[in-house]
């Protein structure tokens, strides 16, 4: 069964911390897509990365990274020195035969 | 380049009522889904359109939700009677093509209060 585990509910951070948001995904299928969304409290999902099973190398994009392994179905988010406006909830989705999401992981950078 | 459209933006129902949420996708974007998104949950996928046919509804309560995309552009999604559990944002998204392989862009919600 499709099934997407966020295990932290809620972290909290000062900023210039940096953290990483754990994600585990289950699928019997081999072709499939991940992704991370941001949700801020204005409420709108951002949407921040996709990556398909079969690329599995890792990317940084300013300071964030990300960090997929097929052999232990994880897809790690990392964010670098922390900031403030990096608060927000943040959902790890699969999507193979039908788009799930993950609880979400409410992030909270204190000053 | 405009985003994902929805309104209204919030709304107040009695349970029993009926309420409609109108969506408009990004310009070019083939397929559009709704969500429900239940406070402290991820969001759930309710109903995906690929032009103007239904691809998936099998997690859509037929029995109160109907949703439609007449002519491959906007959509509208109805919830008649609604009940207190339907209490929840409603999220539209839209994508190129490919239903569940594209980029998925949501729009802003509506959020739905039963009472």
């Amino acid at each position: 069964a499709q099934k997407v585990t966020q295990a932290q509910t809620e972290i909290s951070v000062v900023e210039k911390e940096d953290v990483t948001l754990d994600c585990v995904y289950e699928t019997r299928d081999t072709t499939y897509y991940l992704f991370w969304y941001k949700q801020p409290p204005s409420g709108e999902l951002v949407f921040l990365i996709r990556r398909n099973s079969f690329d599995e190398q890792n990317e940084i994009s300013g300071r964030y990274s990300w960090n997929f392994q097929k052999s232990t179905s994880s897809f790690n988010f990392t964010i670098t020195a922390s900031q403030v406006v990096d608060s927000a909830v943040y959902f790890c989705a699969l999507s193979d035969n039908d788009m799930r999401f993950g609880a979400g992981t409410r992030l909270t950078v204190k000053p | 380049e405009a985003g994902v459209a929805q309104s209204p933006r919030y709304k107040i129902i009695e349970k029993r009522q009926s309420v409609a949420f109108w969506c408009n996708p990004i310009s070019g974007h083939a397929t559009l889904y709704w969500y429900q998104q239940i406070l402290g949950q991820g969001p759930k996928l309710l109903i995906q359109f690929q032009n103007n046919g239904v691809v998936d509804d099998s997690q859509l309560p037929k029995d109160r939700f109907s949703a439609e995309r007449l002519k491959g552009v906007d959509s509208t999604l109805k919830i008649q009677p609604a009940k207190l559990e339907d209490s929840a944002v409603y999220l539209c998204a839209s994508s190129l093509a490919r239903p569940l392989q594209e980029t998925q862009y949501f729009g802003p919600g509506t959020r739905l209060l039963v009472l």
